[in-house]
């Protein structure tokens, strides 16, 4: 079971926008530890996408946007691409886990 | 470049060591972890080992039973797994936790290495 809760699939047609949620609890999310998320192409290791909540690494398509508020994150898609059907997780830190990282249960993305 | 090896297939009880070598030329400035996957599963974060290996972390679930550790100078990481069970098959990433200012995330990933258990 994991720490943060994401929704198992999204979907929409190219162009068109999605989004995903990520809910944490009040020793994650909402205790201001920022969120990153990741993408995993089939058959692939996962790819870092944003950190630090809304902060694209370099060769990130700009398509990709990231926000967080309360005890929750949200990760955009804006004119979605067929590449970008992928398993997307997010990942924060947890206090009260012996183990700091934890990782959303996952959403895959696929394209209509 | 992060490249496992170790995986592969081992009975219940029994024990398998990972590696993880790190072709680039920073590995001792850096955290390092393992982080697996169950079959159509999410990731879990397994352990970290700080730079100079002083801290150590084990996620509930394999505290007892595995051992991280690294050799800065041959740029490798390890992962010592006794006792395994079947809930441990999985494939296994080596991820560096990479840091800039306040924020860290992982980045890069190996390409894995498949753990199978079995019963």
């Amino acid at each position: 079971q994991s720490v943060l809760t994401q929704p198992p699939s999204v979907s929409g047609a190219p162009g068109q926008r999605v989004t995903i949620s990520c809910t944490g609890t009040s020793s994650n999310i909402g205790a201001g530890y920022d969120v990153q998320w990741y993408q995993q192409l089939p058959g692939t290791a996962p790819k870092i996408l944003i950190y630090g909540n809304d902060i694209r690494p370099s060769g990130v398509p700009d398509r990709f946007s990231g926000s967080k508020s309360g005890t929750s994150a949200s990760l955009a898609i804006t004119g979605l691409q067929a590449e970008d059907e992928a398993d997307y997780y997010c990942q924060s830190y947890d206090s009260r886990m012996r183990g700091p990282y934890v990782f959303g249960s996952g959403t895959k993305v696929t394209v209509l | 470049q992060l490249v496992e090896s170790g995986g592969g297939l081992v009975k219940v009880g029994g024990s398998l060591r990972l590696s993880c070598v790190d072709s680039g030329l920073t590995f001792s400035n850096y955290n390092m972890n393992w982080i697996r996957q169950a079959p159509g599963q999410g990731l879990e974060w397994v352990s970290s080992i700080s730079s100079s290996g002083s801290y150590i972390h084990y996620a509930d679930s394999v505290k007892g039973r595995f051992t991280i550790s690294r050799d800065n100078a041959k740029n490798s990481l390890d992962l010592q797994m006794n006792n395994l069970r079947v809930e441990d098959t999985a494939v296994y990433y080596c991820a560096r936790l990479y840091s800039s200012g306040p924020y860290d995330w992982f980045d890069p990933w190996g390409q894995g290495t498949l753990v199978t258990v079995s019963s």
